[in-house]
């Protein structure tokens, strides 16, 4: 019941196209679905979050698309550039416990 | 300066040899986390404190210590190091109290190779 699941586990886009990761959890304890974004040779950083009590939340060229109902979650980079090639992770929370999904390498071809 | 500063940045050590990584922060957070990554599994807790008194075992804590020596500084021991915790780590800080969120602040991680 603590797993976060995510596919898929790499992703190759175009410049300019649209990245979609997908993740699932069962806990419907989980109150905080937050994204992070990892560089190589960083550490993750939060780049977007959503809480479930709405249905998508848009920051620039990134929105999360969450459905409570199929307990299931989505990241959508829009015009995809190769600046956002990194590994980009899902978690899901209750309080300070951070579960998070195995990853999606995205590459960005120029 | 980073905020979350982990020390070494890389080590490659012997099986059975004691290795510590250390991290401090300067971010003024109660909360500290040991974080291990490990390729197509994620990031998997360690070990966690939510003060200088406080701590506790997160999802894979067997092998592993931890010493928190002050709400900057927490210390990650792995007592008589194995292959299988070839790994990277990371140091991690949050504070609830900012924004509701418990946004995760990580460092640049710790890569150990144990042969």
């Amino acid at each position: 019941q603590q797993q976060v699941k995510q596919s898929p586990q790499s992703l190759i886009v175009q410049k300019g196209g649209i990245s979609i990761i997908n993740c699932a959890y069962e806990n419907t304890a989980f109150d905080y679905f937050p994204w992070y974004q990892q560089f190589p040779g960083k550490g993750p950083a939060l780049l977007i979050a959503i809480r479930p009590d709405v249905s998508e939340k848009k920051e620039g060229r990134f929105t999360i698309s969450f459905n409570k109902s199929a307990k299931q979650f989505s990241l959508h980079i829009m015009d995809s550039q190769p600046g956002d090639s990194a590994t980009y992770f899902c978690a899901a929370t209750y309080g300070q416990n951070f579960v998070f999904g195995p990853g999606t390498r995205l590459s960005v071809l120029p | 300066d980073a905020d979350v500063t982990q020390t070494p940045r890389n080590r490659i050590t012997k099986t059975g040899k004691r290795i510590m990584l250390e991290c401090s922060q300067t971010k003024g957070h109660d909360r500290m986390y040991w974080y291990r990554q490990d390729p197509g599994l994620g990031l998997r807790l360690i070990y966690y404190s939510f003060d200088v008194k406080d701590i506790n075992k997160g999802e894979i804590s067997d092998g592993y210590s931890v010493s928190r020596q002050a709400q900057a500084k927490f210390s990650l021991s792995l007592e008589s190091a194995i292959p299988n915790q070839t790994a990277l780590y990371f140091c991690a800080t949050s504070d609830p109290r900012a924004g509701g969120t418990g946004e995760l602040f990580f460092g640049e991680g710790s890569r150990l190779t144990v042969l």
